[in-house]
Protein backbone atom coordinates (compact mmCIF):
# COMPACT_ATOMS: atom_id res chain seq x y z
CA UNK A 1 0.00 0.00 0.00
CA UNK A 2 0.82 3.44 -0.70
CA UNK A 3 2.00 5.38 2.54
CA UNK A 4 3.73 8.89 3.63
CA UNK A 5 5.30 8.53 7.46
CA UNK A 6 6.38 11.17 9.84
CA UNK A 7 6.99 10.42 13.48
CA UNK A 8 4.08 10.32 15.15
CA UNK A 9 5.78 11.27 18.44
CA UNK A 10 6.46 14.79 19.49
CA UNK A 11 10.41 16.30 18.70
CA UNK A 12 11.29 18.12 21.86
CA UNK A 13 14.49 20.50 21.23
CA UNK A 14 16.05 23.14 23.55
CA UNK A 15 16.29 26.67 21.79
CA UNK A 16 19.49 27.08 20.01
CA UNK A 17 19.50 23.56 18.73
CA UNK A 18 18.77 22.21 14.77
CA UNK A 19 15.51 20.56 14.67
CA UNK A 20 15.72 17.54 12.11
CA UNK A 21 12.21 15.93 10.97
CA UNK A 22 11.60 12.99 8.40
CA UNK A 23 9.35 11.79 6.15
CA UNK A 24 9.85 8.69 4.68
CA UNK A 25 7.26 6.96 1.62
CA UNK A 26 6.63 3.93 0.05
CA UNK A 27 5.21 2.96 -3.37
CA UNK A 28 5.15 6.81 -4.82
CA UNK A 29 7.63 8.29 -7.45
CA UNK A 30 6.54 12.33 -6.57
CA UNK A 31 7.65 14.95 -8.94
CA UNK A 32 7.97 17.09 -5.69
CA UNK A 33 7.35 17.46 -2.34
CA UNK A 34 6.51 19.65 -0.19
CA UNK A 35 6.87 20.88 3.70
CA UNK A 36 4.35 22.92 5.60
CA UNK A 37 3.46 24.30 8.98
CA UNK A 38 0.77 24.06 10.39
CA UNK A 39 -0.61 26.06 13.97
CA UNK A 40 -3.76 24.06 15.94
CA UNK A 41 -7.13 25.59 14.89
CA UNK A 42 -5.21 26.71 11.66
CA UNK A 43 -4.83 26.14 7.57
CA UNK A 44 -1.33 24.35 6.98
CA UNK A 45 1.03 27.13 5.64
CA UNK A 46 3.36 26.15 2.71
CA UNK A 47 7.38 26.65 3.50
CA UNK A 48 9.36 24.68 0.80
CA UNK A 49 9.08 22.83 -2.43
CA UNK A 50 11.66 20.49 -3.36
CA UNK A 51 11.37 18.57 -7.01
CA UNK A 52 12.36 15.00 -7.72
CA UNK A 53 16.12 16.20 -9.15
CA UNK A 54 16.89 18.47 -6.54
CA UNK A 55 19.27 17.10 -3.21
CA UNK A 56 18.38 20.23 -1.45
CA UNK A 57 16.05 23.10 -0.94
CA UNK A 58 17.24 26.32 1.72
CA UNK A 59 15.13 29.12 3.04
CA UNK A 60 16.35 31.31 5.85
CA UNK A 61 16.78 28.86 8.51
CA UNK A 62 15.30 26.02 7.02
CA UNK A 63 17.19 23.41 5.00
CA UNK A 64 14.90 20.28 3.22
CA UNK A 65 16.35 17.18 1.36
CA UNK A 66 15.62 14.64 -0.84
CA UNK A 67 16.58 11.26 -1.58
CA UNK A 68 14.22 9.82 -3.87
CA UNK A 69 16.57 6.52 -3.79
CA UNK A 70 16.10 6.09 0.07
CA UNK A 71 12.32 7.42 -0.71
CA UNK A 72 13.24 10.35 2.09
CA UNK A 73 13.16 13.54 3.03
CA UNK A 74 14.63 15.30 6.09
CA UNK A 75 13.38 18.72 7.33
CA UNK A 76 15.64 21.08 9.07
CA UNK A 77 15.33 23.85 11.35
CA UNK A 78 18.41 25.87 12.45
CA UNK A 79 18.90 27.92 15.39
CA UNK A 80 15.46 26.99 16.97
CA UNK A 81 13.35 29.15 18.54
CA UNK A 82 9.98 28.55 20.85
CA UNK A 83 8.18 30.34 17.86
CA UNK A 84 8.92 27.81 15.61
CA UNK A 85 7.04 25.30 17.64
CA UNK A 86 4.34 23.69 15.68
CA UNK A 87 2.91 20.39 13.43
CA UNK A 88 5.04 19.59 10.68
CA UNK A 89 3.72 18.13 7.88
CA UNK A 90 5.26 16.73 4.30
CA UNK A 91 3.12 16.16 1.04
CA UNK A 92 3.68 14.74 -2.21
CA UNK A 93 1.89 15.63 -5.25
CA UNK A 94 1.77 11.90 -6.70
CA UNK A 95 -0.23 12.73 -9.42
CA UNK A 96 1.28 16.26 -11.16
CA UNK A 97 -1.85 18.43 -10.78
CA UNK A 98 -1.30 19.54 -7.63
CA UNK A 99 -3.24 16.81 -5.55
CA UNK A 100 -0.81 16.31 -2.80
CA UNK A 101 -1.36 13.29 -0.07
CA UNK A 102 -0.09 14.29 3.69
CA UNK A 103 1.86 12.57 6.35
CA UNK A 104 0.22 12.99 9.61
CA UNK A 105 2.76 15.33 10.70
CA UNK A 106 5.30 15.60 13.14
CA UNK A 107 4.92 18.10 16.68
CA UNK A 108 7.68 20.23 17.19
CA UNK A 109 7.73 21.48 20.59
CA UNK A 110 11.48 23.99 21.51
CA UNK A 111 11.69 24.85 24.57
CA UNK A 112 13.68 28.32 25.92
CA UNK B 1 -2.66 35.57 5.40
CA UNK B 2 -2.87 33.28 2.57
CA UNK B 3 -5.63 35.64 0.88
CA UNK B 4 -7.38 32.63 1.06
CA UNK B 5 -10.80 33.27 2.79
CA UNK B 6 -13.78 30.45 4.51
CA UNK B 7 -17.02 30.72 5.54
CA UNK B 8 -17.95 30.21 8.04
CA UNK B 9 -15.14 29.67 10.69
CA UNK B 10 -17.06 27.34 12.69
CA UNK B 11 -20.26 25.49 11.81
CA UNK B 12 -21.93 23.01 14.83
CA UNK B 13 -25.00 21.19 13.14
CA UNK B 14 -27.39 17.89 13.68
CA UNK B 15 -26.95 14.88 12.28
CA UNK B 16 -29.42 14.85 9.29
CA UNK B 17 -29.26 19.14 8.30
CA UNK B 18 -27.59 19.85 5.25
CA UNK B 19 -24.44 22.37 5.53
CA UNK B 20 -22.93 24.57 2.87
CA UNK B 21 -19.25 26.10 3.19
CA UNK B 22 -18.11 29.14 0.80
CA UNK B 23 -14.11 29.64 -0.48
CA UNK B 24 -12.99 33.11 -1.75
CA UNK B 25 -9.27 32.44 -3.10
CA UNK B 26 -7.39 35.05 -4.54
CA UNK B 27 -8.21 36.02 -8.43
CA UNK B 28 -4.52 34.74 -9.48
CA UNK B 29 -5.95 31.18 -8.05
CA UNK B 30 -7.35 29.02 -11.42
CA UNK B 31 -6.65 26.33 -9.34
CA UNK B 32 -9.29 25.19 -6.28
CA UNK B 33 -8.47 22.54 -4.09
CA UNK B 34 -11.10 21.34 -1.40
CA UNK B 35 -8.98 19.03 1.12
CA UNK B 36 -11.03 17.64 4.85
CA UNK B 37 -8.71 17.33 8.01
CA UNK B 38 -9.24 15.33 11.26
CA UNK B 39 -7.97 15.94 14.39
CA UNK B 40 -4.11 13.76 14.51
CA UNK B 41 -3.96 13.32 10.54
CA UNK B 42 -2.92 15.23 7.66
CA UNK B 43 -5.14 17.02 5.37
CA UNK B 44 -6.77 15.01 2.65
CA UNK B 45 -8.18 15.52 -0.87
CA UNK B 46 -11.62 15.92 -1.66
CA UNK B 47 -11.53 17.62 -4.91
CA UNK B 48 -10.33 20.16 -7.52
CA UNK B 49 -11.44 22.66 -10.21
CA UNK B 50 -9.43 24.24 -12.87
CA UNK B 51 -11.34 27.37 -12.93
CA UNK B 52 -15.15 26.41 -12.94
CA UNK B 53 -14.52 22.50 -14.30
CA UNK B 54 -14.20 20.15 -11.65
CA UNK B 55 -11.75 17.56 -12.69
CA UNK B 56 -11.03 15.10 -9.88
CA UNK B 57 -13.13 13.91 -6.72
CA UNK B 58 -11.93 11.63 -4.09
CA UNK B 59 -13.78 8.22 -3.14
CA UNK B 60 -13.57 10.40 0.03
CA UNK B 61 -16.52 12.53 -1.68
CA UNK B 62 -19.61 10.44 -1.14
CA UNK B 63 -22.78 11.10 -3.05
CA UNK B 64 -23.93 13.33 -0.15
CA UNK B 65 -20.98 16.24 -1.18
CA UNK B 66 -21.23 18.38 -3.38
CA UNK B 67 -19.01 21.21 -4.83
CA UNK B 68 -19.26 23.96 -6.89
CA UNK B 69 -16.90 26.88 -8.63
CA UNK B 70 -19.22 29.08 -10.46
CA UNK B 71 -17.65 31.48 -12.83
CA UNK B 72 -13.89 30.28 -12.13
CA UNK B 73 -14.36 32.37 -9.03
CA UNK B 74 -15.28 31.37 -5.11
CA UNK B 75 -16.10 27.90 -4.50
CA UNK B 76 -18.66 26.21 -2.24
CA UNK B 77 -19.16 22.44 -0.81
CA UNK B 78 -22.31 21.18 0.66
CA UNK B 79 -22.91 18.56 2.88
CA UNK B 80 -26.50 16.83 2.66
CA UNK B 81 -28.11 14.86 5.32
CA UNK B 82 -24.67 15.42 7.51
CA UNK B 83 -23.57 12.17 10.15
CA UNK B 84 -20.93 12.48 12.79
CA UNK B 85 -18.36 11.24 10.94
CA UNK B 86 -18.28 14.15 8.80
CA UNK B 87 -17.35 16.16 11.32
CA UNK B 88 -13.71 17.47 10.72
CA UNK B 89 -11.94 20.56 9.41
CA UNK B 90 -12.66 21.35 5.74
CA UNK B 91 -9.75 23.00 4.12
CA UNK B 92 -10.15 25.24 0.92
CA UNK B 93 -6.75 26.16 -0.94
CA UNK B 94 -5.61 28.00 -3.86
CA UNK B 95 -3.55 27.10 -6.70
CA UNK B 96 -0.69 29.58 -7.55
CA UNK B 97 1.74 29.33 -10.44
CA UNK B 98 4.43 27.84 -9.19
CA UNK B 99 2.95 24.64 -7.43
CA UNK B 100 2.52 26.57 -4.25
CA UNK B 101 -0.83 25.93 -2.70
CA UNK B 102 -2.37 28.50 -0.35
CA UNK B 103 -4.69 27.27 2.08
CA UNK B 104 -7.41 29.05 3.73
CA UNK B 105 -8.55 29.38 7.66
CA UNK B 106 -10.21 26.43 7.40
CA UNK B 107 -14.37 25.32 8.65
CA UNK B 108 -14.32 23.56 11.22
CA UNK B 109 -17.76 21.33 11.51
CA UNK B 110 -19.35 19.35 14.31
CA UNK B 111 -21.86 16.91 13.96
CA UNK B 112 -23.83 16.55 16.81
Amino acid sequence: SQKIEQNSEALNIQEGKTATLTCNYTNYSPAYLQWYRQDPGRGPVFLLLIRENEKEKRKERLKVTFDTTLKQSLFHITASQPADSATYLCALDIEGFQKLVFGTGTRLLVSP
Amino acid sequence: DTGVSQDPRHKITKRGQNVTFRCDPISEHNRLYWYRQTLGQGPEFLTYFQNEAQLEKSRLLSDRFSAERPKGSFSTLEIQRTEQGDSAMYLCVGGGSYNEQFFGPGTRLTVL
